[in-house]
């Protein structure tokens, strides 16, 4: 069973404008951690923010934030004020069951292509 | 600040050679990861190692094995390439989190 759904493969967004990537993921543990990163085209992978699961304020970084729906098993990045360099594929990760090994599992990816 | 290092940066390998991908780490953590990523797709789990000594299947491991020798280094060995095996590969290290990645090896198996 895919455990990390991104269900968005692509969305554009208008430069200043904030924009919202789902993020549904599935576990039965009670204690994982959620992840957003960033590929630009260059393709280097950029990690953006983090959220436990205990964590009970939704994480924020800059213009970056995590609306964190934890009954919903929802994490979705929102980036306000979107700029021309936002334009990348974004990817959230969860991290289960953390004695194994801190693994990531991702999820397929959003393309956002900022439009000036 | 070099972080996590992978080399070499592109490959292109004819079907049925060999290769290892090298991937240095020098932030002394103690996790290694390495991830394959498909066109399109999000990254993978090869192989992953908790400690110098201690490796362990990821989601994707056939055709590829590990080694962990040092706390530093974590090589990816092809031992016959197929063309399955063209993708991009990801190194990434982590204590406790984020994992960091190295900026990946584009590979090519003609």
């Amino acid at each position: 069973a895919q455990k990390i759904t991104q269900t968005q493969p692509g969305m554009f967004v208008q430069e200043k404008e904030a924009v919202t990537l789902d993020c549904t993921y599935d576990t039965s543990d009670q204690s994982y951690g959620l992840f957003w990163y960033k590929q630009p085209s260059s393709g280097e992978m950029i990690f953006l923010i983090y959220q436990g699961s205990y964590d009970e304020q939704n994480a924020t970084e800059g213009r970056y934030s995590l609306n964190f729906q934890k009954a919903r098993k929802s994490a979705n990045l929102v980036i306000s004020a979107s700029q021309l360099g936002d334009s990348a594929m974004y990817f959230c990760a969860m991290r289960e069951n953390k004695a194994a090994g801190n693994k990531l599992t991702f999820g397929g990816g959003t393309r956002v292509l900022v439009k000036p | 600040n070099a972080g996590v290092t992978q080399t070499p940066k592109f490959r292109i390998l004819k079907i049925g050679q060999s290769m290892t991908l090298q991937c240095t780490q020098d932030m002394n953590h103690n996790y290694m990861y390495w991830y394959r990523q498909d066109p399109g797709m999000g990254l993978k789990l090869i192989y992953y190692s908790v400690g110098a000594g201690i490796t362990d299947k990821g989601e994707v491991p056939n055709g590829y094995n590990v080694s962990r020798s040092t706390t530093e280094d974590f090589p990816l060995r092809l031992e016959l390439a197929a063309p399955s095996q063209t993708s991009v590969y990801f190194c990434a290290s982590s204590d406790e989190q984020p994992q960091h990645f190295g900026d990946g090896t584009r590979l090519s198996i003609l």
